[in-house]
């Protein structure tokens, strides 16, 4: 199994949905989980981060961590099209840090 | 304003001939690393330094040098590039906790090796 795992895409939801992207992980990362958005040609930038079990809501952007299942994901509520983007999944290895390949959404008008 | 940058932004270079890539924070961050994006592989991290003096190697570090000889610069070295190091750079930085805290990115380094 690969360490940080994405299904790549692209994922399609029409506007005013909600958006679910999924990322599972390894045995090998440790419990800092990141998710980061990247438009087209652009560096990434922070989404939310979570450390513990549970939902971690910040707006539109709630972060479920399920250690058990070993996965993490991302809803995004009442879906804009400014939300079409890569959205990147990551994780620390002890000092490093593992990133998904990330998974392409469109957000349909 | 809070930044990481890079630069060049854009460099396109012939096989064998030396470049570094400069990266500079002004946050007073102690974690810095380098990335390299190709399609279809994601971002995967080259080097990454917990601080002065202190570097490491990430999952892809073959034909790379780095240094950390001050707190807010970590340079990227390739000392006889190669076509297959083509790719998406990017430099990013995170304060103390290092890899378990969120990274603040630059705006990546386009590199083209002929």
């Amino acid at each position: 199994q690969k360490e940080v795992e994405q299904n790549s895409g692209p994922l399609s939801v029409p506007e005013g949905a909600i958006a679910s992207l999924n990322c599972t992980y390894s045995d090998r990362v440790s419990q800092s989980f990141f998710w980061y958005r990247q438009y087209s040609g652009k560096s990434p930038e922070l989404i939310m981060s979570i450390y513990s079990n549970g939902d971690k809501e910040d707006g539109r952007f709630t972060a479920q961590l399920n250690k058990a299942s070993q996965y993490v994901s991302l809803l995004i509520r009442d879906s804009q099209p400014s939300d079409s983007a890569t959205y990147l999944c990551a994780a620390n290895r002890d000092d490093k840090i593992i990133f998904g390949k990330g998974t392409r959404l469109h957000i349909l008008p | 304003e809070a930044q990481v940058t890079q630069n060049p932004r854009y460099l396109i270079t012939v096989t064998g001939k030396k470049l570094t890539v400069t990266c500079s924070q002004n946050m007073n961050h102690e974690y810095m690393s380098w990335y390299r994006q190709d399609p279809g592989l994601g971002l995967r991290q080259i080097y990454y330094s917990m601080n002065v003096e202190v570097t490491d190697k990430g999952d892809v570090p073959e034909g790379y040098k780095v240094s950390r000889k001050e707190k807010r610069n970590f340079p990227l070295i390739l000392e006889s590039p190669s076509p297959n190091q083509t790719s998406l750079y990017f430099c990013a930085s995170s304060p103390t906790g290092g890899s378990r805290q969120p990274q603040h990115f630059g705006d990546g380094t386009r590199l083209s090796i002929l």
